[in-house]
C-alpha cells in the first residue's frame, strides 16, 4: 500500500497568518491532486500538478509539486476564515486516474 | 444538476445486520468509487468500476460487495455489518483517463454499526 503522509495533522492559526501544509511519499505519482472538504460534505478539488517542480497559484493558495514527483506543498498566504477545513491531497500513479492514494489530511482552523 | 448524490445521510445498524448504500451521477462519467473515511486515515478505496460492467477491489474491500448497476449508478453491501465498519462512506465519479480528471464526490453516509 503505498501511502501519503500529510504534515501536520492538525493547525490552527489566526487570520492573516501564513501557512504551509505537507504531503509526502516514498512513492513516485505520475500526478498529485489537493482537495478541500468542508463539515458535513464530501471532498472537492483544488488543483492537480502533474510536472515535477510545478507550481500553481489559485489566488492566495501556492501548490508545489516536487521534483521527484514524491512530494508535495500547499502553502496559504493571509489564511481567512473561510480557508477553513480539512486538506487532503491524492496521488496517481496510474496515469489513467483510475486508483488514488488519498493523504491523511491536515485539518485547518482560522480564527478571527 | 444533482452531481453526485447518495442515500441514505445516515445510519445505524445493528451488528450483523445488513444494508445498501446507493450512489448515482448525473455526469455521464465512466468511473464510479466508493471510500471509506475515518479520523486520522484519510480516504480509503473501498472498490471502484472504471466502466460500466466491470469492479476492482481498492485497499479495504473486505466485507463489502459493490454492483454497478447502469453507468448512473453504483451500490455498496454490507452484508453482515460490524462495528469495525462505523464510518463515513463517500460515494465519487470522475472521467479518468484525462489528463485534468477530478473526481467529483457526494455528501457522504455516516454509518454506525453498535
Amino acid at each position: 500500500t503505498q501511502l501519503l503522509e500529510q504534515s501536520p495533522q492538525f493547525l490552527s492559526i489566526q487570520e492573516g497568518e501564513n501557512l504551509t501544509v505537507y504531503c509526502n511519499s516514498s512513492s513516485v505519482f505520475s500526478s498529485l491532486q489537493w482537495y478541500r472538504q468542508e463539515p458535513g460534505e464530501g471532498p472537492v478539488l483544488l488543483v492537480t500538478v502533474v510536472t515535477g517542480g510545478e507550481v500553481k497559484k489559485l489566488k492566495r493558495l501556492t501548490f508545489q509539486f516536487g521534483d521527484a514527483r514524491k512530494d508535495s506543498s500547499l502553502h496559504i498566504t493571509a489564511a481567512q476564515p473561510g480557508d477553513t477545513g480539512l486538506y487532503l491531497c491524492a496521488g496517481d500513479n496510474t496515469g489513467t486516474a483510475s486508483k488514488l492514494t488519498f493523504g491523511t489530511g491536515t485539518r485547518l482552523q482560522v480564527t478571527l | 444538476n444533482a452531481g453526485v448524490t447518495q442515500t441514505p445521510k445516515f445510519q445505524v445498524l445493528k451488528t450483523g445486520q445488513s444494508m445498501t448504500l446507493q450512489c448515482a451521477q448525473d455526469m455521464n462519467h465512466n468511473s464510479m468509487y466508493w471510500y471509506r473515511q475515518d479520523p486520522g486515515m484519510g480516504l480509503r478505496l473501498i472498490y471502484y468500476s472504471a466502466s460500466e460492467g466491470t469492479t476492482d477491489k481498492g485497499e479495504v474491500p473486505n466485507g463489502y460487495n459493490v454492483s454497478r448497476l447502469n453507468k448512473r449508478e453504483f451500490s455498496l453491501r454490507l452484508e453482515s455489518a460490524a462495528p469495525s465498519q462505523t464510518s463515513v462512506y463517500f460515494c465519487a465519479s470522475s472521467e479518468a483517463g484525462q489528463s485534468s480528471y477530478e473526481q467529483y464526490f457526494g455528501p457522504g453516509t455516516r454509518l454506525t454499526v453498535t
